[in-house]
């Protein structure tokens, strides 16, 4: 168990430019999670998968946000055309449902300039 | 879903007890009561979830309120490395209730050498 990984860990891009970031879940971890955290916030949902079928989406995570999940294992999220307003830590997670704990990875931290 | 109401910030000595509280006044019978934590620059971290009765486990305990309203991790001798935001979360077991975990502002503990 090697824990859930994300790349990169940081990412600094200006506005208009499209970034994607990636999730590495728990091996055999059956659902995935992105979450956004801003400063002093705690983390907010965004999407959620159940190997590769996205089952939910949160009404933050816009038509310039997309995220697959392709093979069941490793996630990506996609911003197209960043805005400031997407400088936040991108934090994913993963689980064994039915069990309940999530994991959580170290976050991508995004600043766009 | 629920919400739950905590403290902004907290101090203790290190070595002491730590007893955080959580209102959770609006919680449903499905609702299990969950605690993360958050340490600087890392992702969330599971510490301990409960239903009715009290639990513990190697990293703190949760002592649930008869009526459900309300609840408290305690941390039983506070260390340095225990320094964190503590997140207290309801989550709804049923499965059409989705799979989220919804943060709120939780509570920054300090703890003093």
């Amino acid at each position: 168990d090697t824990g859930v990984s994300q790349d990169p860990r940081h990412k600094i891009t200006k506005r208009g430019q499209n970034v994607t970031f990636r999730c590495d879940p728990i091996s055999e971890h059956n659902r995935l999670y992105w979450y956004r955290q801003t400063l002093g916030q705690g983390p907010e949902f965004l999407t959620y998968f159940q190997n590769e079928a996205q089952l939910e989406k949160s009404r933050l995570l816009s038509d310039r946000f997309s995220a697959e999940r392709p093979k069941g294992s490793f996630s990506t999220l996609e911003i197209q055309r960043t805005e400031q307003g997407d400088s936040a830590m991108y934090l994913c997670a993963s689980s064994l449902w039915p069990r309940e704990t999530q994991y959580f990875g170290p976050g991508t931290r995004l600043l766009v300039l | 879903d629920a919400k739950t109401t905590q403290p902004n910030s907290m101090e203790s000595n290190e070595e002491e007890p730590v007893h955080l509280p959580c209102n959770h006044s609006t919680i449903s019978g499905t609702d299990y009561i969950h605690w993360y934590r958050q340490l600087p620059s890392q992702g969330p971290e599971y510490v301990i979830h409960g239903l009715t009765s009290n639990v513990n486990n190697r990293m703190a305990s949760l002592a649930i309120a008869e009526d459900r309203k309300s609840s408290t991790l305690i941390l039983h001798r506070a260390t340095l490395r225990d320094a964190a935001v503590y997140y207290c979360i309801l989550r709804d077991v049923r499965e059409t209730s989705g799979s989220r975990l919804t943060f709120g502002e939780g509570t920054q503990l300090t703890v003093n050498p």
